[in-house]
């Protein structure tokens, strides 16, 4: 069974540009997760899915970063403009909230680099 | 506001030793608690979850433990071994929602 897919795995991009990162969750997950992890913390959540609809973004910068889930499947993230303390890494996550252990799937991250 | 805190922040053991990771968290009513391993450069792969109703959970040579009345979960890793070389990160899951709260993680190195 593949797992969560992400891409890029590596962007390096200039402040001010926008940037757009993807993913693909285990088929049949109808929860996804964006996640923001800084060098050296745990992972925070940005936001969360419910099929199409996001569930919670209260922590998502709205003004510089937006998600949306078309279809209730793939995920897009994305910033514009992209600041410095923009770059960490950023991780989506599903899982299937109807199985009742709440086991998240990690992807392997996209690393944004912002100069 | 659930705080949740690991130590040690990096741990170096010789290969063969048997090692305690803690992490513990400030509200009680949690939901549940997984511990994750993360290699570098790598996402996080779920090692165990256990439900708030539990005490503890064990795979292969792993075990992890939970007291939600003193807000304290433990990993420990049997004949630790070099392939064991991770972060370790604990979260806790909020009650009532999908919410889960990391820790900042244990750096681990088991020494060949």
């Amino acid at each position: 069974e593949a797992g969560v897919v992400q891409s890029p795995r590596y962007k390096i991009i200039e402040k001010k540009q926008p940037v757009a990162f993807w993913c693909n969750p285990i088929s049949g997950h109808n929860t996804l997760y964006w996640y923001l992890q800084n060098l050296g913390q745990g992972p925070e959540l940005l936001i969360r899915y419910e099929n199409e609809e996001a569930v919670d973004d209260s922590q998502l910068p709205k003004d510089r970063f937006s998600a949306e889930r078309l279809k209730g499947v793939d995920s897009t993230l994305k910033i514009q403009p992209a600041e410095l303390g923009d770059s960490a890494v950023y991780l989506c996550a599903s899982s299937f909230s109807g199985s009742g252990t709440d086991t998240q799937y990690f992807g392997p991250g996209t690393r944004l680099t912002v100069l | 506001k659930q705080e949740v805190t690991q130590i040690p922040a990096a741990l170096s053991v010789p290969e063969g030793e048997n090692l305690v990771l803690n992490c513990s968290f400030t509200d009680s009513a949690i939901y549940n608690l997984q511990w994750f391993r993360q290699d570098p450069g790598k996402g996080l792969t779920s090692l165990l979850l256990i439900q708030s109703s539990q005490r503890e959970q064990t795979s292969g040579r792993l075990n992890a433990s939970l007291d939600k009345s003193s807000g304290r979960s433990t990993l420990y890793i049997a004949a630790s071994q070099p392939g064991d070389s991770a972060t370790y990160l604990c979260a806790v899951g909020g009650s009532g929602t999908y919410k889960y709260i990391f820790g900042t993680g244990t750096r681990l190195k088991v020494l060949a």
